[in-house]
């Protein structure tokens, strides 16, 4: 079975300056997909970014950006130019066959002004 | 485009009732997958279904089911609701493709807020 753990249950920062979530896997599958999602208080989960695990190249979306390390099973996501809008939990998901997802506990990002 | 789209979005039962969730995926969409999230225990996966058929199931009592009709159209039902089922429900439909397409992306609705009293 796959786990995934976020070590950071909330972070802050300011806005206009960057931030970086953790978010480390356990897994046995090669073939296999990573996402960061997004939160906000309306509940609706939205997808920040996303990777699959066979690219050696990490994924870029505009301002958020990943460092995926799959020797170390390590996916971080880094906010860059932090707005207020980016205030949210933010999960780490796993996705190999099919669509199960399993989620990380989640980090709570506050962007302060 | 329409996204996905959970209905009812608040409902409150009492214990030992029945709750039905109804999810309508984006158009095209084959694979619907429901989530349980809760304070305590996160996001949990419940089951996927595709093509009217059960694929996954996750590590829920057999009070929790689900179908899925010929235009991809799911449902869950929980029976008998305790307290702890008190959580927000989220659908999330996706095309069920592999490789770079996007199609693996899964799309998430708004969700169902169901409180047991």
């Amino acid at each position: 079975a796959q786990t995934v753990t976020q070590s950071q249950p909330e972070m802050s920062v300011q806005e206009a300056e960057t931030v970086t979530l953790s978010c480390t896997y356990d897994t046995s599958e090669n073939n296999y997909y990573l996402f960061w999602y997004k939160q906000p208080p309306s509940r609706q989960m939205i997808l920040v970014i996303r990777q699959e695990a066979y690219k050696q190249q990490n994924a870029t979306e505009n301002r958020f950006s990943v460092n995926f390390q799959k020797a170390a099973k390590s996916f971080s996501l880094k906010i860059s130019d932090s707005q207020l809008g980016d205030t949210a939990m933010y999960f780490c998901a796993f996705k190999a066959a099919g669509n199960k997802l399993t989620f990380g506990g989640g980090t709570r990002v506050l962007v302060k002004p | 485009k329409a996204g996905v789209t959970q209905t009812p979005r608040y409902l409150i039962k009492t214990r030992g009732q029945q709750v039905t969730l109804s999810c309508s995926p984006i158009s095209g969409h084959r694979s619907v997958s429901w989530y349980q999230q809760t304070p305590g225990q996160g996001l949990q996966f419940l089951f996927e279904y595709f093509s009217e058929t059960q694929r996954n199931k996750g590590n829920f009592p057999g009070r929790f089911s689900g179908r899925q009709f010929s235009n991809s159209r799911s449902e869950m039902n929980v029976s008998t609701l305790e307290l702890g089922d008190s959580a927000l429900y989220l659908c999330a439909s996706s095309l069920d493709g592999t490789g770079d397409s996007g199609a693996n992306v899964l799309t998430f609705g708004a969700g169902s807020r169901l409180t047991v009293l």
